[in-house]
């Protein structure tokens, strides 16, 4: 069974509303980490967003926000006020079993297209 | 957060050959992770490398074809051997830090093979 799973290959949004990017989990662990990284097409993985299975609040980064659903097993991305250097592949990624030294397992990515 | 580079940044190379890849960090981090990134496609982990012990290999990758290398907490290096078109990716190199939950990955080395 997938692990993560973004069902989104392709999303578009006009500069300067807001888009939401979906990714659902897997896991039977406790304690686990939720990432969101963008990669432009230069190749280089940035990171956004952390949440951790035990964190009450949703995490914020800017204009970054991760809606984390921890009943429905979902931690998708929120991005206010979309801006045309915000087009690139977003990919959503989990670390399982408690913090530290794990790897992460990744989704499939989201090509997002901010249009002016 | 950690500042990471590697080097090349991309090469192309021929049927047969090696490519080794580095990975600079500017602190000391305990792991450093190697990733690949296949056309089009999402990543895998190769392996971890610890330093002073040998890597730990996902399953589909073997150390005869990706030896690693860790001499130090801030150096570590990632040979992709006897290469094939197949073996066209991105490859990352990514630590984290101890007391933070995140990894950082470096600029990435992109590699065509003809």
């Amino acid at each position: 069974a997938q692990k993560i799973t973004q069902t989104q290959p392709g999303m578009f949004v006009q500069e300067k509303e807001a888009v939401t990017l979906d990714c659902t989990y897997d896991t039977s662990d406790q304690s686990y980490g939720l990432f969101w990284y963008k990669q432009p097409s230069s190749g280089e993985m940035i990171f956004l967003i952390y949440q951790g299975s035990y964190d009450e609040q949703n995490a914020t980064e800017g204009r970054y926000s991760l809606n984390f659903q921890k009943a429905r097993k979902s931690a998708n991305l929120v991005i206010s006020a979309s801006q045309l250097g915000d087009s690139a592949m977003y990919f959503c990624a989990m670390r399982e079993g408690g913090t530290g030294f794990q790897k992460l397992v990744f989704g499939t990515g989201t090509r997002l297209l901010v249009s002016p | 957060s950690a500042v990471i580079s590697q080097k090349p940044s991309r090469d192309i190379c021929q049927r047969g050959t090696s490519l080794t890849i580095q990975c600079q960090v500017d602190s000391q981090v305990t792991m450093m992770f190697w990733y690949r990134q296949q056309p089009g496609q999402s990543l895998t982990l190769i392996a971890t490398a610890n330093q002073g012990s040998e890597a730990t290999y996902e399953s589909g990758f073997v150390i005869d074809k990706f030896p690693i290398s860790r001499p130090n907490l801030t150096f570590s290096t990632l040979t992709v051997s006897n290469m094939s078109p197949e073996d066209s990716s991105i490859y990352l190199c990514s630590v984290e830090q101890a007391y933070t939950d995140t990894q950082y990955f470096g600029p990435g080395t992109r590699l065509t093979v003809l």
